[in-house]
């Protein structure tokens, strides 16, 4: 079974803490998203990756193949950070057809 | 702004009716793709199209279809509705060699 999961499902952090949040998967993929959902709702892509690293301001993706493992950690976190953040993997085929893990709900306070 | 435009944004329906979600993709991106998000299941993948044609299938029950028009625009059609097909539905769209995904804000559908 193609599964994908995510830790911590919760996690609350002060203003400046660098954070970490882990989403481990069961089989070979061909590419792993993390996105974005605030509390509005709506759901922002924020990095697709198949091997390696990649960063965006304060934010940086790191995927591990042979672990089946990736990282999203957020540098300097700030309130507007609060948000939950899903990674959703490819197992193959068309690339829209994902498997989304349950969330990590991030809270960081002021 | 991703540039997907969804309506309605939010629906109120009775079980047993039938509804119509509309998704506009960003120009020039021919794929479209339907998602699910319930507070028991989560995300699911539902329906691919790509420049009018279907081309994956996720976990779509029967009672739902969708299509893609010459436009591009796409269309989720539920019906026969039950209390738990409320739901946030979401569409999101690619561009024809890309891989990142654009969403939509989504159209949340409650079923009374």
């Amino acid at each position: 079974k193609n599964e994908v999961e995510q830790s911590p499902q919760n996690l609350t952090a002060q203003e400046g803490e660098f954070i970490t949040i882990n989403c481990s998967y069961s089989v070979g993929i061909s590419a792993l998203h993390w996105l974005q959902q605030h509390p509005g709702g709506g759901i922002v892509s924020l990095f697709m990756l198949s091997s390696g690293k990649k960063k965006h301001g304060r934010l940086i993706a790191t995927i591990n193949i042979q672990e089946k493992h990736s990282s999203l950690h957020i540098t300097a976190s700030h309130p507007r950070d609060s948000a939950v953040y899903i990674c959703a993997v490819r197992f193959g085929g068309s690339q829209g057809n994902l498997i989304f893990g349950k969330g990590t709900k991030l809270s960081v306070k002021p | 702004d991703s540039g997907v435009t969804q309506t309605p944004k939010h629906l109120i329906t009775a079980t047993g009716q039938r509804v119509t979600l509309r998704c506009s993709p960003r120009s020039g991106d021919l794929s479209v793709y339907w998602y699910q998000q319930s507070l028991d299941q989560g995300l699911q993948f539902l329906i691919q199209y790509y420049n009018g044609e279907e081309r994956a299938k996720g976990n779509i029950l029967e009672r739902f279809s969708a299509q893609q028009f010459p436009d591009l625009h796409s269309e989720l059609n539920l019906s026969s509705l039950e209390l738990g097909d409320s739901a946030l539905y979401f569409c999101a769209s690619s561009p024809r060699r890309g891989g990142e995904l654009f969403f939509g804000e989504g159209s949340r559908l409650t079923v009374l």
